[in-house]
This record gives structure tokens, sequence and C-alpha cells, in this order.
């Protein structure tokens, strides 16, 4: 089955401490990208990858990390978390611009 | 910088009832568009994908128009049904070359509640 795996669903953390969300396909896509999903702002890009070690920044990249060392991962990494990266987060992967496959989405609070 | 709106932000109809929501960009140029569904706590499941070059797509209960001259496409929901409760987003893709031909610019959804 088709999947696109992100871990963790649901995270509560704390200003400052560092947190990675990681993001598996199973589908051999070469793109993948993250999305922020908040109140009044609708989906923005964070990040997008177009293959192993091509990273480019989306709309909103300020606070953010992402590494393509293998082309089934994809992971989020927030160095020192603030409480306006609160948000639902959502990985995606695809083959190209007719495709695309979303995760479940992570729900993250950072007080 | 494209900009996707859409009409209404919420709505609310009985079961049976036939719906249109809407859809507006800012940028013509687009590759193609597409429609979601994103129900609570799960992830967003593609409806319909029109290309640039055609009006409309249809799935079932479901009919997508897409007018890129005026910057508009519909969502057509023919019987709607409880189940089909859910906030339901539009996204387009621009005409680009690279990694940005990939992008999809949002717009914040329609959040459709089906009474029985």
């Amino acid at each position: 089955e088709a999947q696109v795996t992100q871990n963790p669903r649901y995270l509560i953390t704390v200003t400052g401490k560092k947190l990675t969300v990681t993001c598996s396909q199973n589908m051999n896509h070469e793109y993948m990208s993250w999305y922020r999903q908040d109140p009044g702002l609708g989906l923005r890009q964070i990040y997008y990858s177009m293959n192993v070690e091509v990273t480019d920044k989306g709309d909103v990249p300020e606070g953010y990390k992402v590494s393509r060392k293998e082309k089934r991962n994809f992971p989020l990494i927030l160095e020192s978390p603030s409480p306006n990266q609160t948000s639902l987060y959502f990985c995606a992967s695809g083959t190209g611009p007719n495709t695309i496959y979303f995760g479940e989405g992570s729900w993250l609070t950072v007080v | 910088k494209q900009e996707v709106t859409q009409i209404p932000a919420a709505l609310s109809v009985p079961e049976g009832e036939n719906l249109v929501l809407n859809c507006s960009f800012t940028d013509s140029a687009i590759y193609n568009l597409q429609w979601f569904r994103q129900d609570p706590g799960k992830g967003l499941t593609s409806l319909l994908l029109i290309q640039s070059s055609q009006r409309e797509q249809t799935s079932g209960r479901l009919n997508a128009s897409l007018d890129k001259s005026s910057g508009r496409s519909t969502l057509y929901i023919a019987a709607s049904q409880p189940g089909d409760s859910a906030t339901y987003l539009c996204a387009v893709r621009p005409r680009v070359s690279g990694g940005s031909n990939y992008k999809l610019t949002f717009g914040k959804g329609t959040l459709l509640t089906v009474n029985p």
C-alpha cells in the first residue's frame, strides 16, 4: 500500500528542545516536501527536495532544517523550537506535478 | 505571488442538497488545479485534478470545473451525504520548471457540514 508515514503524530515539547519529525515514503518518489497548516493561514510549504542531497526552501523555512540522505526519508528538524512553531505539519511525496501523496499529519505543540 | 481564495469558509446544508464550493486564484499561469478533502486528524485526500488545458473533471458525485482565464474553479457535489462532511481544499501548481512546479499553493478551505 502506498504510504507516507510521519512520526510522531502528536507531540508536546518545550521551547528550545531540539526535535525531529520523521517522514518516510514507500513509493520510490523523488520529490518530497513539508507543509505546515495554521488556522487562518492555510497550508504553507516549508522545504522541499527533488532528490537525494537536493533540498530547497519553500515559503516559510525559518526555524527549520531538513536533510535528504536517502530517497525514502525526509526528516524535518526543529533545532530550537519556539511557540510560533506550534502547528499541524504534513509531509508529502510525489513523482511529478500530477501526483502527490500526503501523510496523516503531525500535531506539534511548543510550550 | 499566487493567492488562492475559497468561498464560503463554512457551509452547512441538509442531506440530499446539491452544493457548489468556489475557488479563485490570482495568477492564471498554472500547471494544474487540485481539490482535496481533509478529515479531522487525517491527511489530505486528492479528489480531482484538472490540467490547465481541461475544463472539468468528474468522479462519482463530484464535478470540478476550471476557468483558467478568469482564475476560477468550482467543486460541485451532487446529492450531498453526511459522510461528505469535511474540509475541502483547493490548490494550484505553477507553470514553471524545476522543483517549484511541484509546489502547491492552497486556499484556506471550506468546512462543509451535511446534516442528516
